[in-house]
């Protein structure tokens, strides 16, 4: 069963302060690692796609990693308007995404 | 930009009561999923769909789920006989080619809550 584990499970930072979100997963070969934002009562939306060991990505103040067995999502300098919820999903031999618990940041000013 | 539209973005029902959940699909995608968040909980998988057959299923869609394209726009979920357990947020999702560790665009969800 795959298995996709997200740490820690809230994060408070204050502005300014980077820091790094955690995604570890236990997939026999992974086809895709999702990085998607959630705000509260709203859909996930889409921030990056990982597909192989060493790939990294970047959009503005977010940076998104990829190793064998975990990938991060890096925050440089956060604004309180990322304060959100970051969610980690893979895709494995199936279409289905299977998806982690979820990382619920908040920025304070 | 394209995106994923769904309708309503709430629905109350009573327990036994049909529900049809409705999307629409970025217009050039090909394959289509559902997806379910429990309040608090994991976002789950329900079922994929394309060329108006089911690709895949989970454990959670039984007997009382069904999904259907009744046009060239919607993408329908329908809950025969809610139950309060299916009480959470829907999600739409669409890819354009469905290829494993294709990016899926999700929308902005219809909470159902079963009284």
């Amino acid at each position: 069963e795959d298995q996709v584990t997200q740490s820690p499970e809230a994060l408070r930072l204050q502005e300014g302060e980077s820091s790094s979100l955690n995604c570890s997963y236990t997939v026999s070969g992974l086809r895709g690692l999702f990085w998607y934002r959630q705000d509260p009562g709203k859909g996930p939306e889409f921030l990056f796609t990982l597909y192989s060991a060493g790939e990294e990505k970047e959009k503005e103040r977010l940076k998104a990693t990829l190793t064998k067995k975990e990938s991060f999502l890096h925050i440089t300098a956060p604004k309180p308007e990322d304060s959100a919820t970051y969610l980690c999903a893979v895709s494995q031999g199936a279409q289905k995404l299977v998806f982690g618990q979820g990382t619920r940041l908040t920025i304070n000013p | 930009e394209p995106e994923v539209t769904q309708t309503p973005s709430h629905q109350v029902t009573q327990m036994g009561q049909e529900v049809i959940l409705r999307c629409v699909p970025i217009s050039n995608h090909l394959y289509f999923y559902w997806y379910r968040q429990i309040l608090g909980q994991k976002v789950e998988f329900l079922v994929s769909f394309y060329n108006n057959e089911i690709s895949e299923k989970s454990e959670i869609f039984d007997d009382q789920f069904s999904v259907e394209r009744p046009d060239g726009s919607n993408f329908t979920l329908k809950i025969r006989s809610t139950k309060l357990e299916d009480s959470a947020m829907y999600f739409c999702a669409s890819s354009s080619q469905g290829a494993r560790g294709e990016t899926q665009y999700f929308g902005p969800g219809t909470r159902l809550l079963v009284l």
